[in-house]
């Protein structure tokens, strides 16, 4: 596609629900990344893939939190039994592989 | 560990005016990108300028320019001749040369340009 798309573009979810957030790259970008923004921060690393290949989860705050990229192209971060604390935008980036990073809109998720 | 600050959480300047939001960082490696982001009321984050730290000239992008002091560690951004559609919060973030992981943000400037 023209851009990083994410979807849904809100997500009101209640506590303990599960959530699937999905991320479609630029078509042909090689390298995948999640971020997660709080409201007056700035992004925060979550997990960043190579292909399909997840390479680096250190970002992940804890094992609710997964995500999967099984084609290389189409990803989703999924949050397990979400807490009010969850609550934030989750972004998407893609890039060739170099620093050329696009930025979807994001995903802003509320867990009431 | 590496780190990104900005110290000024919001800013405010005139129309046509010149601006300068301040970014210093923290790293022990000696080759790394710098970055500023806008991300405006639409929620769209938006490359403004790029600098290599191993080149000594300034970037520049049209209205945009940075300040970059590689010893003091600091990358200032400047804006010339600011318009209404700068408003925006603005990223300061750094990413080490050869890791293909992730950029370190800081917290972010809001900048408001007044009419």
């Amino acid at each position: 596609g023209a851009g990083v798309s994410q979807s849904p573009r809100y997500k009101v979810t209640k506590r303990g629900q599960d959530v699937a957030l999905r991320c479609d790259p630029i078509s042909g970008h090689v390298s995948l990344y999640w971020y997660r923004q709080a409201l007056g921060q700035g992004p925060e690393f979550l997990t960043y893939f190579n292909y399909e290949a997840q390479q680096d989860k250190s970002g992940l705050p804890n094992d609710r939190f997964s995500a999967e990229r099984p084609e290389g192209s189409i990803s989703t971060l999924t949050i397990q039994r979400t807490e009010q604390r969850d609550s934030a935008m989750y972004r998407c980036a893609s890039s060739l592989g170099g620093v050329g990073y696009t930025f979807g809109s994001g995903t802003r998720l509320t867990v009431v | 560990a590496q780190t990104v600050t900005q110290s000024q959480p919001e800013m405010s300047v005139q129309e046509a005016e010149t601006v300068t939001l301040s970014c210093t960082y923290d790293t022990s490696e000696s080759n790394y990108y710098l970055f500023w982001y806008k991300q405006p009321p639409s929620r769209q984050m938006i490359l403004v300028i790029r600098q290599e730290a191993y080149k000594q000239q300034n970037a520049t992008e049209n209205r945009f320019s940075v300040n970059f002091q590689k010893a003091a560690k600091s990358f200032s951004l400047k804006i010339s001749d600011s318009q209404l559609g700068d408003t925006a919060m603005y990223f300061c973030a750094f990413k080490p040369e050869g890791s293909q992981g992730n950029l370190i943000f800081g917290k972010g400037t809001k900048l408001s340009v007044k009419p």
